[in-house]
């Protein structure tokens, strides 16, 4: 069965710093990846998706992530984040259009001053 | 274009209690889901449905949830006989099969205390 994995529960890191929350997957061909964002009392926006071509995907609001087949890993990057990125970050898995679409754990991000 | 409509937005019941949640999905998407979000956790998926088809049910705990979408557009998810273990954000997420990778769209969640 397919899988997602997000080891870090929480990041803090300073305004203005770059950013790296880590995404592991488990699925036996290319699946459909996925990371979403929550903002708090909200539901879930899509920050960006991937499924084949560049292994480097952008996204909104200068995200983007890195697939790596080799490492079943597709990590969510960017240069230099703001204090409104605080939020929590999905990492999420699908088969493709029209099957389920499996969510990680999350990573709560905090931006401190 | 509306988004995707929840109601309500919060619920408070006693244990043994009923309740039901509401969804409103965006118009044309025929694939509708439902997650339920524990505290401090990734959504877990209870159900989906295609039209007014259920496509996966497997996680959904069925001698108390029950869940339909009779026309294809507007669905409900109920629980018979509350537990504290079902506390939790229920989020219903709308997307269109036709497309290869496609988005869901979330509502903004019931948030569900059971005491």
């Amino acid at each position: 069965a397919q899988s997602v994995t997000q080891p870090d529960a929480r990041v803090t890191v300073s305004e203005g710093a770059s950013l790296q929350l880590r995404c592991k997957y488990s699925y036996s061909a290319t699946p459909y990846l996925f990371w979403y964002v929550q903002y708090p009392r909200q539901g879930l926006q899509l920050l960006l998706k991937y499924y084949s071509g560049d292994p480097v995907v952008q996204g909104v609001n200068s995200f983007e992530a890195e697939f790596s087949k080799s490492n079943s890993s597709f990590h969510l990057q960017k240069a230099s984040v703001h204090w409104s990125d605080s939020a929590v970050y999905f990492c999420a898995l699908s088969m493709g259009g029209g099957y389920k679409v499996v969510f990680g754990s999350g990573t709560r991000l905090l931006v401190s001053p | 274009e509306a988004g995707v409509t929840q109601s309500p937005r919060y619920a408070v019941l006693q244990e043994g209690q009923a309740v039901s949640f509401w969804c409103d999905p965006i118009s044309g998407h025929d694939t509708l889901y439902w997650y339920q979000q524990p505290r401090d956790q990734g959504p877990q998926l209870l159900v989906y449905f295609r039209d007014e088809a259920v496509i996966d049910n497997s996680q959904l705990p069925s001698d108390r949830f029950s869940a339909v979408r009779p026309k294809g557009t507007n669905s409900t998810l109920k629980i018979q006989s509350a537990k504290q273990g079902d506390t939790a954000t229920y989020l219903c997420a709308s997307s269109f099969a036709g497309v290869s990778a496609e988005t869901l769209y979330f509502g903004s969640g019931t948030r569900l205390t059971v005491l």
